[in-house]
């Protein structure tokens, strides 16, 4: 079945550094969601993609539905961007499915 | 390969009605989880469970019960349907470790009550 492979599973940056997060899908995927976990366990929506890039302040996303695949990078990170962030793609045939990447741990240290 | 399975895949309630969510998973987690997802936003965490025979409420728990009869089994009940619970509900679940955050979704279940 489709399937979303999102890496890395763990990530730490320093206070003021950035880098990406990244989810590799295994068909054409017709649009992607990531989503950011918050202290209460709900998924926080950040970006909703069918195609190209948007930005939200320090983070900014992109998706390639050809090449299959879609980034999240966060640039400047802070402390409180320390959280667990994951990606889900719609693929393309009709109806509510959803396939979620794994999850990536990310820690900023001072 | 581990798995997390909803059933049904989607369902029309009707008003006042009863709707039970099935979710299995045979990934011998200790953490089920069940979200609703409503168009275009995030997933909301309604009730958890960390361990067989016993549920938690999550941020969203009104019109919802759960039920955690086994490891593998987590349920979600809606006793009395309404309206405003149209939405895509999803299943996850995740190792036992506060550390460990990777979660493993079903592929959805889209209720729509009439």
């Amino acid at each position: 079945g489709d399937q979303v492979e999102q890496s890395p599973s763990a990530l730490s940056l320093h206070e003021g550094t950035g880098s990406a997060l990244r989810c590799n899908f295994t068909t054409t995927m017709r649009a992607v969601q990531w989503f950011r976990k918050n202290s209460r366990g709900s998924l926080i929506n950040l970006f909703y993609l069918a195609s190209g890039t948007k930005e939200n302040g320090r983070l900014k996303s992109a998706f390639d539905s050809k090449e299959r695949y879609s980034t999240l990078h966060i640039r400047d990170a802070q402390l409180e961007d320390s959280g667990t962030y994951f990606c889900a793609a719609r693929n393309n045939n009709a109806g509510a499915k959803l396939t979620f990447g794994g999850g990536t741990r990310l820690t900023v240290r001072p | 390969e581990a798995a997390v399975t909803q059933s049904p895949r989607s369902k029309v309630a009707v008003t006042g009605g009863k709707v039970t969510l099935s979710c299995h998973q045979t990934n011998n987690h200790d953490y089920m989880y069940w979200y609703r997802q409503d168009t275009g936003h995030g997933l909301r965490l309604i009730h958890y469970s960390y361990v067989a025979d016993s549920t938690e409420k999550g941020d969203i728990p009104d019109g919802y019960k759960a039920s955690r009869p086994s490891q593998e089994n987590f349920s979600l009940i809606l006793e009395l349907a309404s309206l405003s619970q149209t939405a895509v509900y999803f299943c996850a679940s995740s190792d036992l470790g506060v550390s460990n955050e990777r979660l493993f979704f079903g592929h959805g279940t889209k209720l729509s009550v009439l």
